[in-house]
């Protein structure tokens, strides 16, 4: 057990509609980061918040949007849901801020199926 | 950008034999840090060993050791004495330790190796 709590494991739902991810981090740990996992992408990385403050971004569509809130939990919204969207979100923690020292810890995904 | 590149989609290795998943990556910086990470069928993703760039030693955990290559930019992953356990997909993965890079703080993963292991 990691550590690192996702909710829902597992989602279907149909396209052109909105899902929210959720993401609780472990104990102490400031900065979280999504990733998604896809076939034929592999592991991509979308967007990481430190301290409720978003510090980095990858391949995120436009469509997704994501925050971290005070007691440091983070969601991971999908609008307007495609059927390429279909992948496993996971989300990561780690204690550092300022400067990367460690690895970083993983929730067991969330599958989301657009059908 | 950082690019890892890991070239064996498949791997397959008698138990209790020895195997090494391979690892290349491209970067302009000095600091930084390697991962090798296992997902098994559970999906969950381990870590399994790391290296620091500023260190000569490679790292070793129990039967996982790395070979670090630094200037080769090359990062191996020997697993000795494979057991059935061991069967899972192997990301190796990279993250930048510049601060002020805009890379900073994410780790870049490979495509993966699917690891067999036969009884």
């Amino acid at each position: 057990d990691s550590g690192v709590t996702q909710t829902p494991k597992h989602l279907i739902t149909a396209t052109g509609q909105r899902v929210t991810l959720r993401c609780s981090p472990r104990s102490g740990d400031l900065s979280v980061y999504w990733y998604q996992q896809s076939l034929d992408q592999g592991l991509q990385f979308l967007i990481q918040y430190y301290n409720g403050e978003e510090r980095a971004k990858g391949n995120i569509l436009e469509r997704f949007s994501a925050q971290q809130f005070p007691d440091l939990h983070s969601e991971l919204n999908l609008s307007s849901l495609e059927l390429g969207d279909s992948a496993l979100y996971f989300c990561a923690s780690s204690v550092e801020g300022l400067l990367p020292t460690g690895e970083l810890f993983f929730g067991e995904g969330s599958r989301l199926t657009v059908l | 950008a950082q690019t890892v590149t890991q070239s064996q989609p498949e791997m397959s290795v008698q138990e209790a034999e020895t195997v090494t998943l391979s690892c290349t990556y491209d970067t302009s910086e000095s600091d930084y840090y390697l991962f090798w990470y296992k997902q098994p069928p559970s999906r969950q993703m381990i870590l399994v060993i790391r290296q620091e760039a500023y260190k000569q030693q490679n790292a070793t955990e129990n039967r996982f050791s790395v070979n670090f290559q630094k200037a080769a930019k090359s990062f191996s992953l020997k697993i000795s004495d494979s057991q059935l356990g061991d069967a899972a997909m192997y990301f190796c993965a990279y993250r930048s330790a510049d601060a002020g890079g805009t890379s900073y703080g994410k780790l870049t993963f490979g495509q993966g190796t699917i690891l067999t292991v036969h009884p």
